[in-house]
């Protein structure tokens, strides 16, 4: 079974540019997540999706951050001006519930570094 | 409101030697869910394992064991014989049974020596 796919992997830009990342979760998935992951910290989550809607985004700062999952599958997290704070990896989680069990499964990320 | 503490932030050992990783949470929920991931240099998460509220039965996976404490709220993680491949971060982390959201510890950087 295929694994959470990102893209890009790398991705290095100047402050105030726009930056965009692409996650397609495990098929069948029907959750998936946007986490934030600053150097030495673990992951703060940013976005969850439920198909196409979303569930929770109070952590998302929407003054630049914006995250969409059009057709329920496929999702892409923009940033738009980038600020030197926002240099971190961004991981794609995606999960299904089954019998009152979920279990959240990762991609390789995005690193992100902002000059 | 939930919170997991991972007291290490880093331990060095030598090849073969065992290794504890703590991990104390914080929750209001009578259901949640404690897990453990390995994040190797490449920056996957790779999940090792979850264990519910209810569930206080300890457990082993090859030279992994878990060691789930309601009474302490501690979920500790040990690796028996290191290996230098089991160099990486380990997180804790927890959710509940509302939503499902990780919350993460800030991670312990276990790193084995040849």
């Amino acid at each position: 079974e295929a694994g959470v796919a990102q893209s890009p992997r790398y991705k290095i830009i100047e402050k105030r540019q726009s930056v965009a990342f692409w996650c397609n979760p495990i098929s069948g998935h029907a959750t998936l997540y946007w986490y934030q992951q600053i150097l030495g910290q673990g992951p703060k989550l940013l976005i969850q999706f439920q198909n196409n809607g979303v569930v929770d985004d109070s952590q998302l700062p929407k003054d630049r951050f914006s995250a969409e999952r059009l057709k329920g599958v496929d999702s892409t997290l923009k940033i738009q001006p980038a600020k030197l704070e926002d240099s971190a990896v961004y991981l794609c989680a995606s999960s299904y519930l089954a019998g009152g069990r979920e279990t959240q499964y990762f991609g390789p990320g995005t690193r992100l570094l902002v000059l | 409101a939930q919170k997991v503490t991972q007291a290490q932030t880093e331990i060095s050992v030598v090849e073969k030697e065992d290794v504890t990783l703590d991990c104390v949470y914080e929750t209001r929920d009578t259901t949640y869910y404690l897990f453990w991931y390995k994040q190797p240099p490449s920056g996957e998460l790779v999940f090792l394992i979850r264990r519910n509220s209810f569930d206080e039965q300890n457990e082993i996976s090859g030279r992994y064991s878990w060691n789930f404490q309601k009474s302490t709220s501690s979920f500790n993680f040990t690796i028996t014989a290191s290996q230098v491949v089991d160099s990486a971060v380990y997180f804790c982390a927890l959710s509940d049974h509302n939503d499902y959201k990780l919350s993460f510890g800030a991670g312990t950087t276990v790193t084995v020596r040849a």
